[in-house]
């Protein structure tokens, strides 16, 4: 059980493409997701949590317009990396929990993201 | 300033040699003390939830205790396939989990 998927496992793009993580519970309903990204050899560093059906809260230093989040249903959240640079080349990774900020969080497998 | 700290950074075994990975927390009013297994390129993968101190929880080689100021991870005979970053976190009430900056273990047969 608790299940989390990403799709797409890796992806290549363009700079100032945008770019979009579909993160999915596949055997439980997620009351919040969030969004985390990894540089080599670091810790996951926290982007952002969001709610289903409200809006995501960032992270200090997050750029809510470049990072777009959307959390559609109570097993889906979306990430937007919009007009895309080289710096924003990393792996990001989803959790989600079943019931609030305090509770397990289970991973999905990430998105690494290069953008040339 | 909450923060979580591993130690060591990384650490070399011999297989079947046993050892502890350490994360010391200064979270205040501590609701959830967590610990992942991370192997390269893949997301987290959940291992334990320690509540409160004196708790104790196992999975085959691995067993996780707490007490009120930090965590051990304990590997008992360890195997190769048990080379990873370990990870681990706690979070207070309301708030999202902090990260350590994990322990990279290497198992060597």
């Amino acid at each position: 059980g608790a299940v989390v998927s990403q799709h797409p496992s890796w992806v290549i793009c363009k700079s100032g493409t945008s770019v979009k993580i579909e993160c999915r519970s596949l055997d439980f309903q997620a009351t919040t997701m969030f969004w985390y990204r990894q540089f080599p050899k670091q810790s996951l560093m926290l982007m952002a949590t969001s709610n289903e059906g409200s809006k995501a809260t960032y992270e200090q230093g997050v750029e809510k317009d470049k990072f777009l989040i959307n959390h559609a249903s109570l097993t889906l959240s979306t990430l937007t990396v919009t007009s895309a640079h080289p710096e924003d080349s990393s792996f990001y990774i989803c959790s989600a929990t079943t019931s609030g900020v305090t509770d397990t969080q289970y991973f999905g497998p990430g998105t690494r993201l290069t953008v040339l | 300033e909450d923060q979580v700290t591993q130690s060591p950074e990384a650490l070399r075994l011999q297989e079947g040699e046993s050892s502890s990975l350490n994360c010391s927390y200064t979270v205040s009013g501590l609701r959830g003390l967590f610990w992942y297994r991370q192997d390269p390129g893949k997301g987290p993968e959940f291992l334990f939830t320690l509540y409160s101190a004196g708790e104790e929880k196992e999975k085959e080689r691995l067993k996780a205790t707490l007490t009120k100021k930090e965590s051990f991870l304990h590997i008992t005979a360890p195997k190769p396939e048990d080379s990873a970053t370990y990870l681990c976190a706690a979070n207070q009430a309301g708030t999202a989990l902090i990260f350590g900056k994990g322990t990279t273990l290497s198992v060597s047969s």
